[in-house]
């Protein structure tokens, strides 16, 4: 069954420093693989997606997210956090189970606190 | 940018009671999607709509959930007498037809429903 796997509820980070979400995968063949942001009170917001070539994808807000195949990982990262970036993240892979309904399969997302 | 509109954002309601949610979709996206979230919880897939049927749905849409396109224009949610359990946030979800890039949903802001 393909799924996603976010380790941590929480992340905490000082503003200024680096910060990085984990996400882990499981999927039958090549992943598509997104980041969506979740402000209070908002809808899902895109931020990036790997779909094929270069494993370090950028993406909004000066987030980026590096695909590893032999560790099934799409984390994301931001060299330099920002009070701003506290929200709600959730890592998706689209389920290639499905045909081409495109639906995604989302993990548990991940709150970051950045503290200024 | 393009948005998906969702109405209402929030409606409070009696258990057995139906319910309409509403999505008005970006104008050349042709899939649409619903999910829910629950207070505190990931976000779930429940249906998938393209070409005027349902593409796919989960186990969470049981005979209680329907959806159409009765106009062209708004793609609804129905649920037919609420429970307890169908509180959520209910999210729709579209996305264009076409190549790789036409693999990222874009997500209106949410209808929070509440079952009292």
């Amino acid at each position: 069954a393909q799924s996603v796997a976010q380790p941590e509820d929480q992340v905490n980070v000082a503003e200024g420093n680096p910060l990085t979400v984990k996400c882990t995968y499981s999927v039958s063949g090549n992943p598509y693989l997104f980041w969506y942001v979740q402000y209070p009170n908002r809808g899902l917001q895109f931020l990036l997606k790997y779909i094929t070539g270069d494993n370090l994808v950028k993406g909004s807000y000066g987030f980026e997210a590096e695909f590893n195949k032999s560790q099934t990982s799409f984390h994301l990262k931001k060299p330099s956090a920002l009070v701003s970036d506290s929200a709600l993240y959730f890592c998706a892979v689209r389920d290639q189970s499905s045909g081409n309904t495109g639906k995604l399969i989302f993990g548990q997302g991940t709150t970051l606190q950045v503290k200024p | 940018e393009p948005e998906v509109t969702q109405t209402p954002s929030h409606q409070v309601t009696q258990m057995g009671q139906e319910v309409i949610l509403r999505c008005v979709p970006i104008s050349n996206h042709l899939y649409f999607y619903w999910y829910r979230q629950i207070l505190g919880q990931k976000v779930e897939f429940l249906v998938s709509f393209y070409n005027n049927e349902i593409s796919e749905k989960s186990e969470i849409f049981d005979d209680q959930f329907s959806v159409e396109r009765p106009d062209g224009s708004n793609f609804t949610l129905k649920i037919r007498s609420t429970k307890l359990e169908d509180s959520a946030m209910y999210f729709c979800a579209t996305r264009r037809q076409g190549s790789s890039g036409a693999n990222v949903l874009t997500f209106g802001a949410g209808s929070r429903l509440t079952v009292l």
